[in-house]
Parts: C-alpha cells; sequence; structure tokens
C-alpha cells in the first residue's frame, strides 16, 4: 500500500503523560501536514513541513506540540503533558508541491484519547 | 473566524437521485477548493477538486460548481449510491495561507436504498 501511513492508529494515555505519533507520507511526496479534528468539526490545520523545514505552525500548536520530519521523510508529533482538551483525531496528509495548487492525501489518523 | 461554512450539517437523498452539498467560504484569497469524503474512523478521502479559474469541474458522478462572485460552490453527485453515505467536506485553499487547508464543519449524506 503506498498511501499515507499513520501509527498507532489509536491511544489512550492518562492525563500528564507524553504521546508521540508517526506519520509516513507518500513516498514522492515533498510536503506533509498535521492537522487536527474534534466531534462535529472539519480537521484543523496544525502546521507543515516542506521537505525536512518546518514552514509554519498554527497557533493551536501549543509549546507541549512538537513536530519533526527529519531527513524530509516520516514525521513525528509529540504532545508533552497531555490534557483532555487534547483528546482528538490526530491527521497527516502529504502532497506532491507541483505547480500552484495540488490535493493533500490523507492517512487513517490516529484517535488520542486522554483520560 | 469560520472562513469555510456549510451550512447543512445533514442532509438525506433517495438512491438514484441528487445529491447537493453547499459551501461558503469568506475569504477572498481562496484560489483552489477541494471536496472530501470522510467514513468513521478513517481519514479524508480526496474527491474532486477546482481551481478558481474554473466554474465547474467533472469527474464521473461528481460535478463541483464555484460562484466566485457569490464565494460559493457546491458537490453534486448524480446519481446517488447508499456507499455515498458519508460525512463530506468542502477545504479550501490559497491566499497567506499557502497551500494549507481550511476546512469546513461537513454535511452528513445519507443516501438511502
Amino acid at each position: 500500500d503506498t498511501g499515507v501511513s499513520q501509527d498507532p492508529r489509536h491511544k489512550i494515555t492518562k492525563r500528564g503523560q507524553n504521546v508521540t505519533f508517526r506519520c509516513d507520507p507518500i513516498s514522492e511526496h515533498n510536503r506533509l501536514y498535521w492537522y487536527r479534528q474534534t466531534l462535529g468539526q472539519g480537521p484543523e490545520f496544525l502546521t507543515y513541513f516542506q521537505n525536512e523545514a518546518q514552514l509554519e505552525k498554527s497557533r493551536l500548536l501549543s509549546d507541549r506540540f512538537s513536530a519533526e520530519r527529519p531527513k524530509g521523510s516520516f514525521s513525528t508529533l509529540e504532545i508533552q503533558r497531555t490534557e483532555q482538551g487534547d483528546s482528538a483525531m490526530y491527521l497527516c496528509a502529504s502532497s506532491l508541491a507541483v505547480g500552484a495548487n495540488t490535493e493533500a492525501f490523507f492517512g487513517q489518523g490516529t484517535r488520542l484519547t486522554v483520560v | 473566524d469560520q472562513q469555510v461554512k456549510q451550512n447543512s450539517p445533514s442532509l438525506r437523498v433517495q438512491e438514484g437521485r441528487i445529491s447537493i452539498l453547499n459551501c461558503d467560504y469568506t475569504n477572498s484569497m481562496f484560489d483552489y477548493f477541494l471536496w472530501y469524503k470522510k467514513y468513521p474512523a478513517e481519514g479524508p478521502t480526496f474527491l474532486i477538486s477546482i481551481s478558481s479559474i474554473k466554474d465547474k469541474n467533472e469527474d464521473g458522478r461528481f460535478t463541483v460548481f464555484l460562484n466566485k462572485s457569490a464565494k460559493h460552490l457546491s458537490l453534486h453527485i448524480v446519481p446517488s449510491q447508499p456507499g455515498d453515505s458519508a460525512v463530506y467536506f468542502c477545504a479550501a485553499s490559497g491566499g497567506w495561507g499557502g497551500s494549507r487547508l481550511t476546512f469546513g464543519e461537513g454535511t452528513q449524506l445519507t443516501v438511502n436504498p
């Protein structure tokens, strides 16, 4: 399967613990995005990378959140000192930046539950 | 500030009929618009897109119409099938946001057999 892959699919953690999610984009895609989706809402942008450079971060991304994309391939999203409000679906997407516009392809997401 | 809005949380249609999903946006800098379909516990799946230089794009049973003056777009599905039942998200990109997508709240489409 050559789609976007996310791991784990589900994560339950206790408040205050740290969690890390992984995303493997489509191999030839140079852009990688993280979004967060809560119930009844559309996905909200968190951050994106072009190759290994993190080019933009949303104000939703508090200092407890950090994302990396070493070597411009897979990416990790870490949440430190989790809070109940962090419970959401975390979605990764990738795209190939050629021309002005291009569609992003999403992974199946990581469902985080903070108890 | 909700820049992309889908005012209908849900829509029910009969199999074989047309489904019309609507989306409004406020940011005139958006220049690329997309529709995604989402099943429960899965990520969004890309359906169809349209650039602001066009007013219509077709792909099989799916057609997207763009009315820039009204800042409105719609997705038509003809004929609707029960397998089309899902949440449909409208998304937009461009302007200061660059390539990142701004999504609407979604519309739950149910196609009855």
